[in-house]
């Protein structure tokens, strides 16, 4: 499989405060990002996604960004919640509509 | 869930007897896969089905096998299960059209003692 992998496996953000989790993949042909937040014994939920002709991707309190130069992506929230605690993944689509998931980050938002 | 279920939600078994975990989904998409989750791996794909009949490997798929016979269900055998295979699988689908998101299902916990 592809490598799609994550810097930080934690993140610690006090409430209110702005996260910023980032997400790095090695395939240059793949063309279809997405950002999944999965709850502790529930499946992954659809947060946003971005194609690759696309470089910024904006919606309800959070932002993907695209660095296809560096095969960057990250995933900004806004007035980060105690609900979004969570893990974060994000997954390539880089053949055939075969997705490649990371590792995942861990969200711990503090009160 | 996007109109998928899987069954059993749980299920413990023993090492070696074979086992069967069911997708079944109400939205008529094309596109079928099973993930699974383990601590430190993140989701890895183990199969995935682009239509009936139509199935091919994933990143994880040596001793597991597919069938998809009708639009609605794909089914994840294990032939004869091992303690490795102890994980939470997830099912998704994905609609009629490539670079269109995952829904996933809400897990089957497997333990392989």
């Amino acid at each position: 499989g592809e490598s799609v992998g994550l810097h930080l496996p934690t993140l610690s953000v006090q409430e209110g405060d702005n996260s910023i989790i980032n997400c790095a993949y090695s395939n240059s042909a793949s063309d279809y990002f997405i950002w999944y937040k999965q709850e502790s014994g529930k499946g992954p939920q659809f947060i946003i996604d971005i194609r690759s002709n696309m470089d910024k991707r904006q919606g309800q309190r959070v932002t993907v960004l695209l660095n296809k130069t560096v095969k960057h992506l990250s995933l900004q929230i806004a007035a980060t919640q105690p609900g979004d605690s969570a893990v974060y993944f994000c997954a390539e689509n880089s053949d055939f509509n075969k997705f490649y998931f990371g590792s995942g980050t861990k969200l711990n938002v503090k009160p | 869930d996007a109109g998928i279920t899987q069954s059993p939600r749980h299920k413990v078994t023993e090492t070696g007897t074979p086992v069967t975990l069911r997708c079944h989904q109400t939205e008529n998409h094309r596109y079928m896969y099973w993930y699974r989750q383990d601590p430190g791996h993140g989701l890895r794909l183990i199969h995935y089905s682009y239509g009936v009949k139509d199935t091919d490997k994933g990143e994880v798929s040596d001793g597991y096998s597919v069938s998809r016979s009708k639009t609605e269900d794909f089914l994840l055998t294990l032939e004869s299960a091992t303690s490795s295979q102890t994980s939470v699988y997830f099912c998704a689908i994905s609609g009629t059209t490539t670079n269109e998101k995952l829904f996933f299902g809400s897990g089957t916990q497997l333990s392989v003692l």
